[in-house]
């Protein structure tokens, strides 16, 4: 089976701006969760998906969205980007967090 | 405040050290998962459990939730099991909390 696939792996963009990330998970798994990785917070819970519906969210502004298409895809999208938004997203495919997460490689954002 | 501490946060070590990697947590989870990321960032699950002992292959996963502690020994380590180790943990929200990581270098 392919694993957790993240596009693109790595975007340069500047202040203001938004960005679109996707994550297609593990075939046959349902739930997609996001998480934010930085050198000065760590690992963050961002959101998590299952069956096209939001289930969990983390503690991010509204500027932080997501949304699960039917194929169990995911995409993540960061409106006005700020500087501090710059940090590696990683997407995890599987069960519930209670249950083994499958991660992607991530995609490395940095915020100019 | 649901808290999750590691310890040590850096721990270098001779190749075939027994090595051990301590996480705690402050109230009572659902389940806890030990995390591997290497340089690059990609991070690979070792473990999920929520009571007893887990062994796969050189690595054992322990948990004690009485005493809410975890730990992660590695046996006969390789340079090959330099990363960060991650602890995290599922409470009542389902939302897993991370540990800060703990560097592992392993030296020839």
């Amino acid at each position: 089976k392919a694993g957790v696939t993240q596009t693109p792996r790595y975007l340069i963009k500047t202040r203001g701006q938004q960005v679109t990330l996707s994550c297609s998970p593990i075939s046959g798994h349902r739930s997609v969760s996001w998480y934010q990785q930085t050198p000065g917070q760590g690992l963050q819970f961002l959101f998590e998906y299952f069956s096209e519906t939001q289930r969990n969210k983390g503690n991010f502004p509204g500027r932080f969205s997501g949304r699960q298409f039917s194929n169990s895809r995911s995409e993540m999208n960061v409106s006005t980007l700020e500087l501090g938004d710059s940090a590696l997203y990683l997407c995890a495919s599987g069960g519930r967090a209670q249950e083994t997460q499958y991660f992607g490689p991530g995609t490395r954002l940095l915020v100019l | 405040k649901n808290e999750v501490e590691q310890s040590p946060q850096n721990l270098t070590a001779q190749e075939g050290e027994f090595i051990t990697i301590n996480c705690s947590y402050s109230v009572g989870i659902s389940a806890l998962h030990w995390l591997q990321q290497h340089p690059g960032g990609g991070i690979v699950s070792l473990f999920m459990l929520s009571s007893g002992k887990k062994k796969h292959g050189r690595l054992i996963a322990t948990i004690n939730i009485q005493e809410k502690h975890s730990s992660l020994h590695i046996t006969a380590s390789h340079p090959r099991d330099s990363a960060v180790y991650i602890c995290a943990v599922t409470f009542g929200n389902e939302k897993l909390t991370f540990g800060t990581g703990t560097r592992l270098t392993i030296i020839p």
